[in-house]
């Protein structure tokens, strides 16, 4: 399934550079997250965007910013990151939130090394 | 706090069944779901249950007790392409995902 595309699927930076990662889905879904996947430990929830309104901001630091232009859309901007940012990141939709039967589709994700 | 438990790895057998397990303590419940994750690919969604009993899928199947806080996934049939981390997750009361740290799934001929 192709539902959610997300490039690039590698990225390598150093501390002091400024990236994006872009995020597409084309399920027609209303709502779109970002998540942190490090090894041996559970997805964490970065944010929620519901009809291009964030919901859900779980202290995420601000050297990751996102940006929902319009519900197909999602970015996370990067800047001055650290070491321990280097992880898996996926992006994820749903129809809508606030209800139970909500399966989330996600993308392959970016795979981010910081040097 | 929220948490939710299951086993790190598993290996199994191609042809057999093996069942994965998934213990939970949530602010609420909202209802539980299961994703396989094969390694460098996106999480894709198994199943959903909400209600106590066995939801079956064809080769997989998934329980859950409500009043014991637990679930399982029984895969049955196994196949080599079976073989990937299956990842459980619990909606609470504010319908935020809680997920497990996944177990790993190895099958061998």
């Amino acid at each position: 399934e192709t539902g959610v595309t997300q490039t690039p699927r590698h990225l390598v930076m150093g501390m002091t550079n400024k990236k994006s990662l872009k995020c597409e889905q084309h399920l027609g879904h209303n709502a779109m997250y970002w998540y942190k996947q490090s090894a041996k430990k559970p997805l964490e929830l970065m944010f929620v965007y519901s009809l291009e309104e964030r919901v859900e901001n779980n202290s995420v630091p601000s050297r990751f910013s996102p940006e929902c232009p319009n519900s197909s859309h999602l970015f996370l901007h990067l800047h001055t990151l650290q070491p321990e940012d280097s992880a898996l990141y996926l992006c994820a939709s749903s129809q809508d939130t606030g209800t139970g039967y909500q399966p989330q589709h996600f993308g392959d994700g970016t795979r981010l090394s910081i040097l | 706090g929220q948490n939710i438990d299951q086993p790190t790895e598993m290996t199994a057998t191609e042809g057999a069944i093996v069942q994965i397990n998934c213990t939970y303590q949530t602010s609420g419940f909202n209802g539980l779901f299961w994703y396989q994750q094969h390694a460098g690919e996106a999480p894709t969604f198994l199943s959903y249950n909400v209600l106590d009993g066995l939801e079956e899928k064809g080769r997989f199947s998934s329980f859950l007790s409500r009043s014991k806080g637990y679930s399982y996934l029984l895969l049955k049939e196994l196949q080599m392409k079976d073989s990937a981390s299956y990842l459980c997750a619990v909606m609470d009361s504010n319908y935020q995902l809680i997920w497990g740290a996944g177990t790993k799934l190895i099958i061998k001929p």
